[in-house]
């Protein structure tokens, strides 16, 4: 157990919904990830947060949005939702901001499974 | 070009065999991280290791080996004596430190049968 914590563990829905992810870090940590894994795609990095501000941005869609809260934990929003979103979405957590530089390390949670009907 | 490669997809072993995981990298930077993480059926990431560029001694934990070789840009993973509980996919990862980037290979799966 990493101590990142992911609700829900599956989410199915349709075509055009919105759905929000959650995740809390491991305690202490500042930095929340966000990724996701597809069969076609494999496994990118969508967003990195720290301490509640955005630090980093990667493969991430203009219709999915992130935030982190002042207790650290943070959220992942899909919007108009498409079939292609199907995939795991993972969170992990690091302590300091250098989890993508390598210099920390990123521990990842259980995971989303999101399926889009 | 692939910044990570895992040039096998699946591996099929028997139970007690040793078996070795392949990973290539690509980066221009000079101080870089690598890493492996542990996907069990279940579906949940796994740390495994993380080295850093400036450390090629080899590392062993158990039964799992890695061998860093900066030659040939690569850090295989080993497994010895495997047992049915290594079965999962096993990605190997790259961080590039100066560019801020964070790259996973598109895994091996390792199938251990009994």
């Amino acid at each position: 157990d990493s101590g990142v914590t992911q609700t829900p563990k599956h989410l199915i829905t349709a075509t055009g919904q919105r759905v929000t992810l959650r995740c809390s870090p491991r305690s202490g940590d500042l930095s929340v990830y966000w990724y996701q894994q597809s069969l076609d795609q494999g496994l990118q990095f969508l967003i990195q947060y720290y301490n509640g501000e955005e630090r980093a941005k990667g493969n991430i869609l203009e219709r999915f949005s992130a935030q982190q809260f002042p207790d650290l934990h943070s959220e992942l929003n899909l919007s108009s939702l498409e079939l292609g979103d199907s995939a795991l979405y993972f969170c992990a957590s690091s302590l300091t901001d250098r989890g993508l530089a390598g210099q920390d390390t990123q521990y990842f949670g259980p995971g989303t499974r999101l399926t889009v009907l | 070009a692939q910044k990570v490669t895992q040039a096998q997809t699946e591996i099929s072993v028997v139970e007690k065999e040793d078996v070795t995981l392949d990973c290539v990298y690509e980066t221009r930077d000079t101080t870089y991280y690598l890493f492996w993480y542990k996907q069990p059926p279940s579906g949940e990431l796994v740390f495994l290791i993380r080295r850093n560029s400036f450390d090629e001694q080899n590392e062993i934990s158990g039964r799992y080996s890695w061998n860093f070789q900066k030659s040939t840009s690569s850090f295989n993973f080993t497994i010895t004596a495997s047992q049915v509980v290594d079965s999962a996919v096993y990605f190997c990862a790259l961080s590039e430190s100066r560019f801020n980037k964070f790259y996973f290979g598109s895994g091996t799966k390792l199938n251990v049968k009994p």
